[in-house]
């Protein structure tokens, strides 16, 4: 059964530095979102793609992060510089398209520890 | 804004006994989805039963029912015959069914983490 894959599962760096996670949905998702879930509390949106364009990233600290999916395939999603309060776990998601399909596959996530 | 609440934080059932996860959630929309995905340790998560709002019967998915009451604004799982497999985070998650790209994000309430005893 295809899977969304994500790199790296661990990940750890100090403050100040740069981290990039990558994506890759299942073949045909044509959506594809971007989740942090901070230890003890349910994953909350952070970016949501279309093909190559994004359609919601009112939740993405903007000074701080940004995301690509630049062939509209797979993203990655850059936090630069790393702070103490970004380390979650950051869940990448897909379906095949927002207006068809309900249901969003998960990735085994990258956990992301910032000291 | 929807939100979603799970009153539990932590359950726990005896493998093979019935269990009832409780979950409620705010919204002023008529259409939406409900679902209930599970995320067992460490590895990712997935979907587990889903409703769709319009629907006046409970979704069933082998083991795991649930409880749907529109009018309260609550949704709650049952997962019968509880097996070790089963423990893991459960997430109740909310999805609007209006219209635009950007209302399709998940809603998530904060997970209940359920044990099942041997």
């Amino acid at each position: 059964e295809a899977e969304v894959a994500q790199s790296p599962r661990y990940k750890i760096t100090e403050k100040s530095q740069a981290v990039a996670f990558w994506c890759d949905p299942i073949s045909g998702h044509a959506t594809l979102y971007w989740y942090r879930q901070i230890l003890g509390q349910g994953p909350e949106l952070l970016v949501q793609f279309q093909d190559e364009s994004v359609v919601d990233d009112s939740q993405l600290p903007k000074d701080r992060f940004s995301a690509e999916r630049l062939k509209g395939v797979d993203s990655t999603l850059k936090i630069q510089p790393a702070e103490l309060g970004d380390s979650a776990m950051y869940l990448c998601a897909s379906s095949f398209h927002w207006a068809i399909q309900e249901t969003q596959y998960f990735g085994p996530g990258t956990r992301l520890l910032v000291l | 804004a929807q939100t979603v609440t799970q009153s539990q934080p932590e359950m726990s059932v005896q493998e093979a006994e019935t269990v009832t996860l409780s979950c409620t959630y705010d919204t002023s929309e008529s259409d939406y989805y409900l679902f209930w995905y599970k995320q067992p340790p460490s590895r990712q998560m997935i979907l587990v039963i889903r409703q769709e709002a319009y629907k006046q019967q409970n979704a069933t998915e082998n083991r795991f029912s649930v409880n749907f009451q529109k009018a309260a604004k609550s949704f709650s799982l049952k997962i019968s015959d509880s097996q070790l497999g089963d423990a893991a985070m459960y997430f109740c998650a909310y999805r609007s069914g209006g219209s635009g790209a950007g209302s399709y994000q998940l809603t998530f309430g904060k997970g209940t983490k359920l044990s099942v005893i041997p």
